[in-house]
């Protein structure tokens, strides 16, 4: 069956720091890839996603590309804020399919 | 986008009682999904619930333990029955966007306590 195997945390990283979440996949066929992120207190959102192979999903500074050869996802971004202290969450699948989520990382960044 | 709400948003109960949790979305969606989120551990599929049909449960998850109504297109319940501490979780509804081929929405999620 479909999973999402994802780099478990805590990550701590100063500000302005450069940050990567590694995410890779397993898949019959070619499912949608997402990163949800939920802040502390809240719900989870949408960050971005990829539909297909070299596709790059791209919000708020972070980005993800789709990558069929290596079976990853990762997220990055250049320069992280105190703001991006959340927990995310790698997944597949999508629409009328229910989703697959990683196990989620927590990232922590101190001023 | 849609918008998804849960009724409660979080109570405590006690062991051996039941709660049914509401989900309301402000369009009509075939489908709806019922999550779990373990503390600290990530989203786990309860059920997937299609208007006018039986829920599909995961393995793992039985009816007679997460009953689950589908009675219109905008919403839905999921009742936690006969509780025990293992049931302390946030449970989450989601539905997929309209005209979207992959993206979903996420309630705000109700934090169960069991004590």
């Amino acid at each position: 069956g479909n999973s999402v195997t994802q780099m478990e945390g805590p990550v701590t990283l100063s500000e302005e720091a450069f940050l990567t979440i590694n995410c890779t996949y397993t898949a019959t066929g070619y499912p949608s890839l997402f990163w949800y992120v939920q802040y502390p207190g809240e719900g989870l959102q949408l960050l971005l996603k990829a539909t297909k192979a070299d596709d790059k999903g791209s919000n708020k500074g972070f980005e993800a590309t789709y990558r069929k050869e290596t079976t990853s996802f990762h997220l990055e971004k250049g320069s992280v804020q105190v703001s991006d202290s959340a927990v995310y969450f790698c997944a597949l699948g999508g629409g009328n399919t229910p989703l697959v989520f990683g196990k989620g990382t927590r990232l922590s960044v101190i001023a | 986008s849609a918008v998804i709400s849960q009724k409660p948003s979080r109570d405590i109960c006690q062991r051996g009682t039941s709660l049914t949790i509401q989900c309301q979305v402000d369009s009509q969606v075939t489908m709806m999904f019922w999550y779990r989120q373990q503390p600290g551990q990530s989203l786990t599929l309860i059920a997937t619930a299609n208007q006018g049909s039986e829920a599909t449960y995961e393995s793992g998850f039985v009816i007679d333990k997460f009953p689950i109504s589908r009675p219109n297109l905008t919403f839905s319940t999921l009742t936690v029955s006969n509780m025990s501490p293992e049931d302390s979780s946030i449970y989450l509804c989601s539905v997929p966007r309209t005209g979207s081929t992959d993206t979903q929405y996420f309630g705000p999620g109700t934090r169960l306590t069991v004590l």
